[in-house]
């Protein structure tokens, strides 16, 4: 049992390149999140999932679109990056909030983007 | 979403009780309370989570007042280890449809230092 696993770990653009953030998470959860970390701050949410083929933007969507065709995986994409992009990315999964027993959210270890 | 507030930083002695507290003020009546924390630049961990009863499980302790607008989360003897950034989240329990369902918003959090 993986848990939630990003790929890749670490990751250098250069402004104007695109990539896509993979999160893959093998518990049937139905959701998904991303979220940023800058340094010294908390966790801001980009945008999240309620289920498979659904898609919602969080606090800080502008610069990044999501897709969530299976619904173990949840894909975050940059399709210019910026240098204000440069940050760690977390990933998250949990079952439906009304399953009230077991609504934790299990976090990925991250993604340290870095663009130039 | 209601919104969180807790004290930037709490130090603590080895082995004595932490206590880090959180208002939400604004918390409705189907919103639950979680706290996370994060050790360095991992991925958040789930502690705990509660409506309106204290809760106790191996890791913590976490006591919501009566009116629910504040809550505590007790680690009961602290060790070095638990030196990390403690998050206080209400979150939308219940109910398809409701615009908030999914979210799970972080603050900025409390940076516990344990101290020996």
């Amino acid at each position: 049992n993986a848990g939630v696993t990003q790929t890749p770990k670490f990751r250098v653009l250069k402004t104007g390149q695109s990539m896509t953030l993979l999160c893959a998470q093998d518990m049937n959860h139905e959701y998904m999140y991303w979220y940023r970390q800058d340094p010294g701050m908390g966790l801001r949410l980009i945008h999240y999932s309620v289920g498979e083929g659904t898609t919602a933007k969080g606090e800080v969507p502008d610069g990044y679109n999501v897709s969530r065709l299976k619904k173990q995986n949840f894909l975050l994409g940059l399709e210019s990056a910026a240098p204000s992009q440069t940050s760690v990315y977390f990933c998250a999964s949990s079952y439906t909030v009304w399953t009230v027993m077991n609504t934790e959210a299990f976090f990925g270890q991250g993604t340290r983007l870095t663009v130039v | 979403d209601a919104k969180t507030t807790q004290p930037p930083s709490m130090d603590c002695a080895e082995g004595r009780a932490a206590n880090l507290p959180c208002n939400h003020s604004t918390i409705s009546g189907n919103e639950y309370v979680y706290w996370y924390r994060q050790i360095h630049s991992q991925g958040p961990q789930y502690i705990i989570h509660g409506l309106k009863n204290n809760e106790t499980n191996e890791m913590a302790s976490l006591i919501i007042t009566e009116d629910r607008k504040s809550s505590t989360l007790i680690l009961p003897h602290a060790t070095l280890r638990d030196t990390a950034v403690y998050y206080c989240i209400v979150r939308v329990a219940g109910g398809h449809g409701s615009s908030n369902t999914g979210k799970l918003i972080f603050g900025q959090g409390t940076t516990l230092q344990v101290k020996p």
